[in-house]
């Protein structure tokens, strides 16, 4: 099993829609859990933390935590082109020491 | 959020030679960065981590005389890629955390792309 699991999609949504992207992750002890945004080519940025069960909202964004079930998800309201790109969940195990990377899902925001 | 960057953002060289890739925190100080490697389509590797004034720690399977790493100031990490052969062309990726209340946030560098012919 690996340590980060996501659907590499790719997911496409139409402009203005909601985009659903979701994380399980194996490491029953992670505390800290990331959404990275990843352009082709470019780096990874950052674009929302969490560590608490519930929901965290950030403009359009909003992660949700649930430590039980070991899933992490991303909300994308009112999907725009420009958000077309892969996102990378990310988990810190290994006692805190490690970040581990999902292989991202791809996003596609269509016209 | 912080800013790290790296220096070259693009090299092609030839096999057989070293290359060093610098990687700074502009705005913060990090006593520990991170090295990573991503192959085309593939996630992100680390390949290790790189401690202010002692020796890096590295990923298993990671050849650490193929792969020096110094971290020499608080705001400096290198990573050279010594006897370059195509098979380490990759895209390397820096990163550092910044502590953010109770939760440590790790931000990358742009990358360096790396070309060995």
């Amino acid at each position: 099993q690996k340590e980060v699991e996501q659907n590499s999609g790719p997911l496409s949504v139409p402009e203005g829609a909601i985009a659903s992207l979701n994380c399980t992750y194996s490491d029953r002890v992670s505390q800290s859990f990331f959404w990275y945004r990843q352009y082709s080519g470019k780096s990874p940025e950052l674009i929302m933390s969490i560590y608490s069960n519930g929901d965290k909202e950030d403009g359009r964004f909003t992660a949700q935590l649930n430590k039980a079930s070991q899933y992490v998800s991303l909300l994308i309201r009112d999907s725009q082109p420009s958000d077309s790109a892969t996102y990378l969940c990310a988990v810190l195990t290994g006692g805190g020491n490690k970040l581990t990377f999902g292989t991202g899902t791809q996003l596609k925001v269509e016209l | 959020g912080a800013v790290v960057s790296q220096h070259p953002s693009r090299v092609i060289c030839k096999s057989g030679t070293s290359v060093k890739i610098e990687c700074r925190s502009l705005d913060f100080q990090a006593t520990t960065m991170f090295w990573y490697r991503q192959f085309p389509k593939q996630s992100l590797m680390l390949m290790a981590t790189s401690n202010e004034g002692s020796k890096a720690t590295y990923e298993q399977g990671v050849e650490k005389d193929k792969f020096l790493i110094n971290h020499a100031s608080l705001t400096l990490s290198t990573l050279t890629v010594t006897s370059a052969h195509p098979e380490d062309s990759s895209f390397y990726i820096c990163s550092a955390r910044v502590p953010r209340g109770v939760i440590n946030e790790q931000f990358f560098g742009p990358g360096t792309r790396l070309t060995v012919l």
